[in-house]
């Protein structure tokens, strides 16, 4: 069974930059058959795309957020990460990593989320 | 920031059947395969519905799902107190150098 697990500060100060890191059990990011995406949900909001990234590095950003969004994969470590500056209160949100299957493009399993404030 | 357009609430009672609506465009339903997300309180989005009408296994034939033209629905048969949840379609959309986007999200209550 795959899990994801997201890990990274609760708490970070306007101006400053978030990350986060996603570790993949049960499978591999190094598989050719998925994307490694990032998804947000602001408190009491819908759900909004932030990326995703493939084994080899190449990556697809939403362009509300492009010019901040920065993604990496460690596949020795079985993880992918985001970060994301110049944060703003309107960064604050629960987010989610999950695994986006390249065929029908679904995202077909996720992590359970944690909640990101920004705050000073 | 949603490309695709969900009405906000949806009810029934038990034992019923509610329909969920997903509008889109050209760019995304039109054109790539549409999925839906289960969201109870309190946790993380889960697979309902992809490629249109697939259900992953584990999900209740209760759920099913269409697509027509730039529109797709979701149906819960045999309405369960345990369906109260938010819903969300979602789909590939191709503009913009392509970029995955998700309904603005219904929120189903069991009366």
């Amino acid at each position: 069974q795959v899990q994801l697990q997201e890990s990274g500060p609760g708490l970070v100060k306007p101006s400053e930059t978030l990350s986060l890191t996603c570790t993949v059990s049960g499978g591999s990011v190094s598989s050719g058959s998925y994307y490694w995406s990032w998804i947000r949900q602001p408190p009491g909001k819908g759900l909004e795309w932030i990326g995703y990234i493939s084994y080899s590095g190449s990556t697809n950003y939403n362009p509300s957020l492009k010019s901040r969004l920065t993604m990496s994969v460690d596949t020795s470590k079985n993880q992918f990460s985001l970060k994301l500056s110049s944060v703003t209160a309107a960064d604050t949100a629960v987010y989610y990593c999950a695994r986006l299957k390249r065929v029908a493009a679904h995202l077909d399993y996720w992590g359970q989320g944690t909640l990101v404030t920004v705050s000073s | 920031q949603s490309v695709l357009t969900q009405p906000p609430s949806a009810s029934g009672t038990p034992g019923q059947r509610v329909t969920i609506s997903c509008s889109g465009s050209n760019s995304n339903i039109g054109s790539n395969p549409v999925n839906w997300f289960q969201q109870l309180p309190g946790t993380a989005p889960k697979l309902l519905i992809y490629n249109n009408n697939q259900r992953p296994s584990g999900v209740p034939d209760r759920f099913s799902g269409s697509k027509s033209g730039t529109s797709a629905s979701l149906a819960i048969s045999g309405l369960q107190s345990e369906d109260a949840a938010d819903y969300y379609c979602a789909a590939w959309d191709d503009s913009l150098n392509g970029r995955y986007v998700f309904g603005t999200g219904t929120k189903v209550t069991v009366l």
